[in-house]
């Protein structure tokens, strides 16, 4: 099992280019997730999907977009990229809704925009 | 208030300590998540625990669900276990997953 895979692992952006990130899982797990992690701040949610076909925003939803192809994959996309999108990106999945099961995460893609 | 906490934010300790991580939530949770992430690197799973205590070789982490707090102790401190030690609360009502914001350990030789 590969478990979570994320590409690409690095990015440079310039301000107003688009991008998607890719995220798939090899677990069969139904629940999938996309964080941003910031220096000095934790993981913050910006999208997850708890089963295919459905999305849900999280906590820092502005400027993104997501799509949950099938039940493996998960895309987050940037359509006009800011350099306030300057950030570590984690995408995560996990077995189940709710319940003492836990989340699994992909390497990360650090991105940068100019 | 964030609803997870952490403390220290940073810890510096020398070669051979223990080590004490601690976290407090103000949610109802259904499990507690430690991870651990090195410098640059991903993050990976420590434990999951609901009740009790874990061990797993040096790491120990424990739960005290009336007090809502959870505790993470490494023994022996080695330069190895230098890496950003996270505790994520499960929440119970729905599926997401609440992070707290990290405390930065460095175990220098």
């Amino acid at each position: 099992n590969a478990g979570v895979t994320q590409t690409p692992k690095f990015q440079v952006l310039k301000t107003g280019q688009s991008m998607t990130l890719q995220c798939a899982q090899d677990m069969n797990h139904n629940s999938m997730y996309w964080y941003r992690q910031d220096p000095g701040m934790g993981l913050r949610l910006i999208y997850y999907s708890a089963s295919e076909g459905t999305t849900d925003k999280g906590e820092v939803p502005n400027g993104y977009n997501v799509s949950r192809l099938n039940k493996r994959e998960f895309s987050l996309r940037l359509e006009s990229a800011a350099p306030s999108q300057t950030s570590v990106y984690f995408c995560a999945s996990r077995r189940q809704g709710g319940g003492y099961n836990e989340q699994f995460f992909g390497p990360g893609t650090r991105l940068t925009v100019l | 208030k964030n609803e997870v906490e952490q403390s220290p934010q940073n810890l510096t300790a020398q070669e051979g300590e223990f080590i004490t991580i601690n976290c407090s939530y103000s949610v109802g949770i259904s499990a507690l998540h430690w991870l651990q992430q090195h410098p640059g690197g991903g993050i990976v799973s420590l434990f999951m625990l609901s009740s009790g205590k874990k061990k797993h070789g040096r790491l120990i982490a424990t739960i005290n669900i009336q007090e809502k707090h959870s505790s993470l102790h490494i023994t022996a401190s080695h330069p190895r276990d230098s890496a950003v030690y996270i505790c994520a609360a499960m929440k119970t009502s729905y599926d997401k997953v609440i992070f707290g914001p990290g405390t930065s350990l460095s175990v220098i030789p």
